[in-house]
């Protein structure tokens, strides 16, 4: 079966333009979370989608960056006013969740490399 | 809040010798653990998860790790490295607790494995 999807892999744009990235889940996936990956760096953690529950937005790092979950699946991350420190490898991922004791695996998409001139 | 650590930014092991890649964990009440690996220019990939039951779980690739509720760990090892084990390791916990909750990262452990 298809897995999480991601466009575009890859993005060049000049300092001070917007940008869009696109997150498809896994079917079915309820739960959905983004992710900002520096070169060598770990996962810095901006947002989680789960279901019809507020999101979580304690990640993300300033006002530039907003996210949305349309219909439960497709989510698109927004970098208004892209800084040369947004330049990073932006994750997303899905998992199933089941209720409160829910074993939740997370699944990866490929990520989209960001680049600001 | 719970948190992640990984102590070491890089493990460097002679292949064929055992490996183990630390992890710490806080959270409130139960915990979910899990490590993930990424190998060069590919995604995040699922390596293996602590629900309940046994503390040692296997996982995939012949590795495995073993909870410690005292020690509050989760340690990952396996019995003989191979250089193809090279790649970046993330451990990560979530609270067994009522509602949805968030998953949290560690900072990732760099695994060289040396021919």
């Amino acid at each position: 079966g298809a897995g999480v999807s991601q466009s575009p892999s890859n993005k060049v744009t000049e300092k001070g333009k917007d940008v869009e990235l696109r997150c498809d889940p896994i079917s079915g996936h309820t739960a959905l979370y983004w992710y900002r990956q520096s070169l060598g760096q770990g996962l810095e953690f901006l947002i989680y989608f789960q279901g019809n529950s507020a999101p979580d937005k304690s990640g993300l790092p300033s006002d530039r960056f907003s996210a949305e979950r349309t219909g439960g699946s497709v989510s698109t991350l927004t970098i208004q006013r892209t800084q040369q420190e947004d330049s990073a490898v932006y994750l997303c991922a899905s998992s199933l969740v089941r209720g409160a004791g829910a074993q939740e695996t997370q699944y990866f998409g490929p990520g989209t490399r960001l680049l600001v001139l | 809040a719970q948190s992640v650590a990984q102590p070491e930014d890089q493990v460097n092991v002679a292949e064929g010798n055992p490996l183990t890649v630390k992890c710490t964990y806080s959270v409130s009440g139960n915990p979910y653990l899990f490590w993930y690996v990424q190998y060069p220019n590919r995604g995040l990939q699922f390596l293996l998860k602590y629900i309940t039951g046994d503390n040692l779980v296997k996982g995939s690739y012949g590795f495995e790790a073993e909870f410690n509720k005292s020690q509050t760990s989760f340690h990952l090892k396996k019995p003989s490295a191979l250089v193809s084990d090279s790649a970046l390791y993330f451990c990560a916990v979530r609270a067994d607790s009522g509602g949805y909750q968030k998953v949290t990262f560690g900072t990732g452990t760099k695994l060289q494995v040396i021919p």
